[in-house]
């Protein structure tokens, strides 16, 4: 079946420096890749996405590439600061066949608690 | 512009009584579900609905019953808590062909 395997934590950094969460996956069929985040007591947003190989997803400065030959979809930010202390989920959303999206059906890594201490 | 919203927030039971979670969208979604999030374990699926009055089971159905009959609502019942069904429950939506899924608030349940 499908997983998502994600680099356990947590992180702790320093404002400004380079933050890389890993994340690979295993899937049988098109999947689409996905970074979330939980900020403290609320739910979960979608950080950025990626549906086919080779699209990079960016949002508020991370960015995270689909790599279908090594199988990852690692998450990155040149400079974090403290409002992105946060929980990050790497998830994916598998389909049978490249045009049909659904993501009713997601499977989550297990989360990586960022720190960023000032 | 409420999106996904999810009640009661906190909620405490004792072993063997029953509660729904409620979970209501308000941006015409058909997909629908519902997912438990546990230490060390992320996010996992318990059931979920493609549209009103289809259901199927997820990764830990157990426990857990689930119906749809309008497009906005999909409540999580328990028939008969047990203290492995604590846990935080968040409820998601979204549409086919948009891969983005829009999540609730959550509901924090403990089981004692």
């Amino acid at each position: 079946g499908d997983s998502v395997t994600q680099m356990e934590g947590p992180v702790t950094l320093s404002e400004e420096a380079f933050l890389t969460i890993n994340c690979t996956y295993t899937a049988t069929g098109y999947p689409s890749l996905f970074w979330y985040v939980q900020y403290p007591g609320e739910g979960l947003q979608l950080l950025l996405k990626a549906t086919k190989a080779d699209d990079k997803g960016s949002n508020k400065g991370f960015e995270a590439t689909y790599r279908k030959e090594t199988t990852s979809f690692h998450l990155e930010k040149g400079s974090v600061q403290v409002s992105d202390s946060a929980v990050y989920f790497c998830a994916l959303s598998d389909q049978p066949n490249i045009s049909n999206f659904g993501n009713e059906k997601l499977t989550f890594g297990t989360g990586t608690r960022l720190t960023i201490i000032p | 512009n409420a999106g996904v919203t999810q009640t009661p927030k906190f909620q405490v039971l004792k072993t063997g009584q029953s509660m729904t979670l409620q979970c209501a969208q308000d941006m015409n979604h058909e997909y629908m579900s519902w997912y438990r999030q546990d230490p060390g374990m992320g996010l996992r699926l318990i059931h979920y609905s493609v549209g009103a009055g289809i259901t199927d089971q997820g990764e830990v159905p157990n426990g857990y019953n689930v119906s749809r009959s309008t497009t906005e609502d999909f409540p999580l019942r328990l028939l008969s808590a047990a203290p492995s069904q604590t846990s935080v429950y968040f409820c998601a939506s979204s549409s086919p062909g948009r891969p983005e899924a829009f999540f609730g608030q959550g509901t924090r349940l403990t089981v004692v």
